[in-house]
């Protein structure tokens, strides 16, 4: 099993601009979340879906969308960039619907925006 | 926003110490516990779930306080590998159900 995925690995963006970050599982899971990590600060979660076609907001959701079209794949949405979403992106997901099962992260996102 | 409040770090010892990070939590309604490990510009990766009843996995114990709400890691005999940034992390329950809260972690540097 490859794990989650996430796609791209890096990405500057210009203030305005939009952008997908990709996340995929293979494990089956149907709980997946985003969350961002800032210095200083905790993981904070963005979205999170408990299954194909259900999403809903987490802590910090404002400026981002999400879908959930297979069990898969869930994408991040950034609409407008701006320089407060300069952040690390991490994905994760877990067996069952709920996040009382261990999390499986991928390898983050690292987004600049300039 | 519920809070999980962990020791600042960082710490720093030598190869062969015991350590102990400490955590507490806010909501009293928290009903799952855990430590994750994350290195360097890496992703966080489950270390261990904390019980009730305490829990351990070689040199790594946790314990589990809910009338206090303070949760604890220890490592005993620390190797090089250990350092990382330990993250305590709390499953809460709320109104959309649950979500996992994440301490800003500590950090851990074994020196030879």
């Amino acid at each position: 099993n490859a794990g989650v995925t996430q796609t791209p690995k890096f990405q500057v963006l210009k203030t305005g601009q939009s952008m997908t970050l990709q996340c995929a599982q293979d494990m089956n899971h149907e709980y997946m979340s985003w969350y961002r990590q800032d210095p200083g600060m905790g993981l904070r979660l963005i979205h999170y879906s408990v299954g194909a076609g259900i999403t809903d907001q987490g802590e910090v959701p404002n400026g981002y969308n999400v879908s959930r079209s297979t069990t898969e794949d869930f994408p991040l949405r950034l609409l407008s960039a701006a320089p407060s979403q300069t952040s690390v992106y991490f994905c994760a997901s877990s067996y069952g619907v709920n996040s009382y099962n261990e999390q499986f992260f991928g390898p983050g996102t690292r987004l600049t925006v300039l | 926003r519920k809070e999980v409040e962990q020791d600042p770090g960082p710490f720093n010892v030598p190869e062969g110490a015991t350590v102990a990070f400490n955590c507490t939590y806010s909501n009293s309604a928290s009903q799952s516990f855990f430590w994750y490990r994350q290195d360097c510009r890496k992703e966080p990766k489950l270390l261990m779930s904390v019980y009730s009843s305490g829990n351990e996995d070689g040199r790594f114990t946790a314990q589990l306080n809910r009338a206090s709400q303070y949760i604890s890691l220890l490592i005993r005999d620390s190797k090089l590998s250990d350092s990382a940034t330990y993250l305590c992390v709390v499953n809460e329950v709320n109104q959309a159900g649950t979500a996992l809260i994440f301490g800003k972690g500590t950090t851990l540097s074994v020196s030879s």
